[in-house]
């Protein structure tokens, strides 16, 4: 398995305002996977962030909504911009292991937007 | 994108008592995947399944990959207090763009009563 940490843990935001999420896993990892997690929900795929090739977005995320950073093996980001209280959510990173038949994931950012 | 449907949708059993849930798919899956998850933190991963008809066990779950591979099982035997949590199933499949593609279920809410 891989030890992944998020950062922050929790934030209360601002309408219009990004958020800036950090993962960081402590294993290099190809596949990074962001997801996010409406209460009491199943979890969405937001976007697959491999490094060295542009983050591939599920259908009804878009890259202006969404950028995602993928600097190197260990880490990658995940902005909200432009928040609305819709955004109000849990926002997981996970890992591809095992030859990426497996995902592994962080302990999630519980995001609130006023 | 797609979502795989689990049955029942929330359990209330008595402690002690054995549990079974399952996860189908119109699709067929290469592998499929339980995580239970707690409030508050993310998805842990309890068993990896890769080939159809397998049954793999982790102390008192045991999953099997149905032979169709469009679904799975997860049972726990003798259940206690701290086997209280979501339980999501996950299938795996390739992905021409990402590598690779995982799917979640919609979750099986479980209540141990002491």
């Amino acid at each position: 398995s891989a030890v992944i940490s998020q950062k922050p843990s929790r934030d209360i935001c601002q309408r219009g305002t990004s958020l800036t999420i950090q993962c960081q896993v402590d294993s290099q990892v190809t596949m990074m996977f962001w997801y996010r997690q409406q209460p009491g929900q199943s979890l969405t795929l937001i976007a697959t962030a491999n490094q060295g090739s542009e983050a591939t977005y599920e259908s009804g995320f878009v890259i202006d909504k969404f950028p995602i950073s993928r600097p190197n093996l260990t880490f990658s980001t995940l902005t909200v911009s432009n928040m609305s209280p819709e955004d109000s959510s849990i926002y997981l990173c996970s890992v591809g292991l095992a030859g990426a038949y497996e995902q592994y994931f962080g302990p999630g950012t519980r995001l609130t937007v006023t | 994108g797609q979502q795989l449907n689990q049955s029942p949708q929330s359990m209330f059993i008595q402690e002690g008592e054995d549990v079974s849930m399952n996860c189908t798919s119109s699709s067929i899956f290469n592998t499929w995947l339980w995580y239970k998850q707690d409030p508050g933190e993310g998805p842990v991963l309890l068993i990896a399944l890769y080939k159809a008809g397998e049954l793999t066990s982790n102390g008192r779950l045991t999953a099997q990959f149905g032979i169709t591979r469009k679904d799975s099982f997860l049972n726990i035997s003798a259940s206690i207090p701290s086997d209280v949590g979501i339980y999501f199933c996950a299938g795996q499949t390739p992905n021409a763009n990402t590598g690779n593609q995982f799917y979640f279920g919609t979750g099986t809410s479980l209540t141990v009563i002491p």
